[in-house]
């Protein structure tokens, strides 16, 4: 079945590098995402992986995808006080299917 | 500029009543989705719809309605029946509903039930 499991705080120094994990049960994903939602707003993508992909490396952002254990983490580099926020996992195990969200990390980001 | 707007932002409901929210987006999708979020609970779908005039249950689309009858509008209707309304209720739309389901958010409605 779908189920996505995040932890649920996280706090780093500004200038930190933050990683965030995610598990996921559906060995069959093809897609894993991770958005951005900034306090009182609607979520924003950040970026997302192809099941056929180890790593993914965006500026400040890099994905990791191990399939064999159903991990996904993001890491985020020089960490900024803007980086506070929530931070949600997604899978989408098919074309057809409808995304699954994790319930959401909160980082905090302190000077 | 292009994208999904919802409103009212906030909104105030007493116990008994019905209460619409609009969400209107003009980026051309074809699919759009309705979410409620509740604090620590993540996000649940709703409802659905991936064409005009056509739209599905979500996970948990008991005491909700919607409609679909022009491409750039989804309105979601919170009805008396639905148990425990206050949440962050959040719109969303994508190209398709197949493919990479890269989703477009909107702003978000808060609805408080008094």
């Amino acid at each position: 079945g779908e189920d996505v499991e995040q932890s649920l705080f996280l706090s780093v120094r500004e200038g930190d590098s933050s990683v965030i994990n995610c598990t996921y049960t559906d060995s069959s994903s093809t897609y894993l995402y991770w958005y951005k939602q900034e306090p009182g707003a609607g979520l924003q993508l950040l970026t997302y992986i192809f099941s056929n992909m180890d790593m993914k490396q965006d500026q400040r952002l890099t994905v990791l995808l191990n399939k064999k254990d159903k991990h996904l983490s993001l890491r985020i580099a020089d960490t900024q006080t803007g980086d506070s926020a929530i931070y949600f996992c997604a899978e989408k195990p098919g074309a057809n299917s409808k995304l699954t969200f994790g319930k959401g990390i909160t980082l905090s980001v302190r000077p | 500029d292009g994208g999904i707007t919802q409103s009212p932002k906030y909104l105030f409901r007493k116990e008994g009543q019905n209460v619409t929210l609009s969400c209107e987006q003009n980026l051309n999708h074809d699919a759009m989705y309705w979410y409620r979020q509740d604090p620590g609970q993540g996000l649940r779908l709703i409802y659905y719809s991936q064409i005009v005039n056509d739209f599905q249950k979500g996970d948990i689309a008991e005491g909700y309605s919607v409609s679909r009858e022009k491409k750039e509008s989804f309105p979601l209707t919170v009805t008396s029946a639905q148990k425990n309304p206050t949440a962050f209720y959040l719109c969303a739309s994508s190209w398709t509903s197949v493919g990479t389901g890269e989703l477009f958010f909107g702003e978000g409605s808060r609805l408080t039930v008094l």
